[in-house]
């Protein structure tokens, strides 16, 4: 019972690199969602899908794009990475008929430098 | 959504009874009152969830006034494993389509022995 995967657990990148972080829910969820937290602050919404096919952006959309790949995934690309980028990037899922619970990945560490 | 406001921290001792409130002075008739805990260098994780009086579960308990412009988390006899971070949310699950939820810094709580 895998619930919300993501990969890589961490990562270190140079200002410029690009990447995609993975996310895979296995509960049959529609709605999916990527925050980031930085450190001592709560999670801002980057992006969300709120079913298959569909995306949007959240609080903090610049310098990232999404992609809803099918049911199951739903990566998370950073084009050409910045040092404000440096985060800890979680996934979370949530079923239409959830009220507000969502399930949260272990997240990613990433570090720009 | 709803703002909320939380205490930045708290401070107890093992064995002590954790009551943490959160304001939601604008809650909307449709909303629900959400809790997440989140430990170090993890995802957060649903607590528990209400919409009015009390809830409770194997974890905590929920109190919600008649008025619902607030909300007490209270967690029984708190061990060491309970320091977390505590996060409050508000909104309506069944908003036709799409929630997001909105993280605020949430409270702190740390359980000394």
């Amino acid at each position: 019972n895998a619930g919300v995967t993501q990969t890589p657990k961490f990562q270190v990148l140079k200002t410029g690199q690009s990447m995609t972080l993975q996310c895979a829910q296995d509960m049959n969820h529609n709605s999916m969602y990527w925050y980031r937290q930085d450190p001592g602050m709560g999670l801002r919404l980057i992006y969300y899908s709120a079913s298959e096919g569909t995306t949007d952006k959240g609080e903090v959309p610049n310098g990232y794009n999404v992609s809803r790949l099918n049911k199951r995934e739903f990566s998370l690309r950073l084009e050409s990475a910045a040092p404000s980028q440096t985060s800890v990037y979680f996934c979370a899922s949530r079923t239409a008929v959830a009220k507000n619970i969502q399930y949260f990945g272990a997240g990613t560490r990433l570090s720009v430098l | 959504l709803a703002k909320t406001t939380q205490p930045i921290s708290m401070d107890s001792y093992e064995g002590q009874e954790v009551n943490i409130t959160c304001s939601h002075n604008n809650i909307a008739t449709n909303d629900y009152i959400t809790w997440y805990q989140q430990f170090p260098s993890q995802g957060p994780r649903f607590i528990i969830q209400g919409y009015k009086t009390k809830v409770t579960n194997e974890v905590a308990s929920l109190f919600i006034p008649a008025d619902r412009k607030s909300s007490t988390l209270s967690l029984p006899r708190v061990s060491l494993s309970d320091t977390a971070v505590y996060y409050c949310l508000v909104g309506d699950p069944l908003n036709t389509g799409f929630q997001k939820l909105v993280f605020g810094t949430g409270t702190r709580l740390l359980v000394s022995p």
